[in-house]
């Protein structure tokens, strides 16, 4: 079946470095994904989103870049702080029911300061 | 505002018995849903309702159910606890206006014996 999957289960980065979190996914019906953060002990929390019709978007210290022709998305941290410990998970859908999304297995970022 | 709000944060249950976990959020959102989250899993979608009196099924939904009497407060009940239901549930609400994102509410910590 179709799924959003990750590279890599675990990062380890120093405090100050930027990370790079990956994720994979199958369904090229999809034109909608987001990226969540979830702390030890808390519920997911929205960082950003990205249509298919953009293939990079920028917030505060994250930007995520959306590659459809190989179907991959990853989250870009600036300058990371302890504080952004946390799992990543990716999610996928649509944009005309975006909260029916298939959700990514998530990577647990560590900051080592 | 609150935000998403569940209770209880933990609880144990032997199998067979039933019990309800409470959500209600505050920001008059017509979309809620819970998420049961397990460890190498994404979250599952269990159950949803896209307004009050309106409910539907997720990715997940034997062994629970939902109703949805006020646009506050959507409860999540167990008829008959198994084991497999072990796990952290995750209730989320959302407005359905384009792209809303979920917001999520702490999670309860469910163990069945």
């Amino acid at each position: 079946g179709e799924s959003v999957g990750l590279h890599l289960p675990t990062l380890s980065v120093q405090e100050g470095d930027n990370s790079i979190i990956n994720c994979a996914y199958s369904n090229s019906a999809s034109d909608y994904f987001i990226w969540y953060k979830q702390e030890s002990g808390k519920g997911p929390q929205f960082i950003i989103d990205i249509r298919s019709n953009m293939d990079k978007r920028q917030g505060q210290r994250v930007t995520v870049l959306l590659n459809k022709t190989v179907k991959h998305l990853s989250l870009q941290i600036a300058a990371t702080q302890p504080g952004d410990s946390a799992v990543y998970f990716c999610a996928e859908g649509n944009a005309g029911n975006n909260r029916k999304l298939i959700w990514g297995l998530g990577t647990s970022l560590a900051v080592n300061p | 505002n609150a935000g998403v709000t569940q209770t209880p944060k933990f609880q144990v249950l032997k199998t067979g018995q039933s019990m309800t976990l409470q959500c209600a959020q505050d920001m008059n959102h017509e979309y809620m849903s819970w998420y049961r989250q397990d460890p190498g899993m994404g979250l599952r979608l269990i159950h949803y309702s896209v307004g009050a009196g309106i409910t539907d099924q997720g990715e997940v939904p034997n062994g629970y159910n939902v109703s949805r009497s006020t646009t506050e407060d959507f409860p999540l009940r167990l008829l008959s606890a198994a084991p497999s239901q072990t796990s952290v549930y995750f209730c989320a609400s959302s407005s359905l206006a384009g792209t809303d994102t979920q917001y999520f509410g702490p999670g309860t910590r469910l163990t069945v014996l």
